[in-house]
């Protein structure tokens, strides 16, 4: 079964930091891009950002509103994956979810499973 | 990037109608559209990949369709269980974004 889990999630001063992290099972880690999705209270969904593969030398992107302020990065050996997210705002707010990225046989990603989220509160 | 712009924000329907909502990509981006369901407090769901394949254990009466900027998700023959909110996703690489969400509700 596929299964991921999302922890870390807490109150922040603006400013602050927080690091959330997302364990997974049920499936080769390493094969797969891992994507972070947030969602603002009785908001939509904003894609955050994803990091690829070691045959993709890990790399990274993350949507305009977070770019320079949160990294994302995992530890293969240990089916981990990370959201470091510094300089942190209150429209950081939101509950963060964590989500496979699929390669389906089609040949289109998507997002086929997520975790159950964790959430993040930025105030003073 | 791309945007998408998804509508209408919310509907009421009765149960049996078949639904419509539909999605616009800001440029083409061929079938890179995935559908989602979500249900309050909870993650959400994917239905349909790649604008019109249904994923696994999905009902078929949801269905996608549309190609370039234009998607459509059709639920024909709509259920109570279907109360809930619907996002498109565009997955044209390398930055992905949802539209900003259709609430369904049952009549």
């Amino acid at each position: 079964e596929v299964r991921l889990v999302e922890s870390g999630g807490d109150w922040v001063q603006p400013g602050g930091s927080l690091r959330l992290s997302c364990a997974v099972s049920g499936f080769t880690f390493s094969d797969h891009y891992m994507d972070w999705v947030r969602q603002a209270p009785g908001k939509g969904l904003e894609w955050v950002g994803r990091i690829r593969t070691k045959g993709k030398s890990y790399t990274t992107e993350y949507a305009a509103s977070v770019k320079g302020r949160f990294t994302i990065s995992r530890d293969d050996s240990k089916n981990l994956v990370y959201l470091q997210m510094n300089s942190l705002k209150a429209e950081d707010t939101a509950v963060y979810y964590c989500a496979r990225c699929f390669l389906d046989s089609s040949g289109y990603y998507d997002n086929d499973s997520w975790g159950q989220g964790t959430l993040v509160t930025v105030s003073s | 990037d791309i945007q998408v712009t998804q509508s209408p924000s919310s509907l009421s329907a009765s149960v049996g109608d078949r639904v419509i909502i539909t999605c616009r990509a800001s440029q083409t981006i061929g079938k890179s559209v995935n559908w989602y369901q979500q249900k309050p407090g909870k993650a959400p769901k994917l239905l349909i990949y790649g604008a019109s394949n249904l994923q696994s254990e999905v009902p078929s009466r949801f269905s996608g369709s549309g190609s370039g900027t234009d998607f459509t998700l059709t639920i024909s023959g709509l259920q109570p269980e279907d109360s809930a909110t619907y996002y498109c996703q565009q997955a044209y690489i390398p930055l992905w974004a949802f539209g900003q969400g259709t609430k369904v509700e049952i009549k």
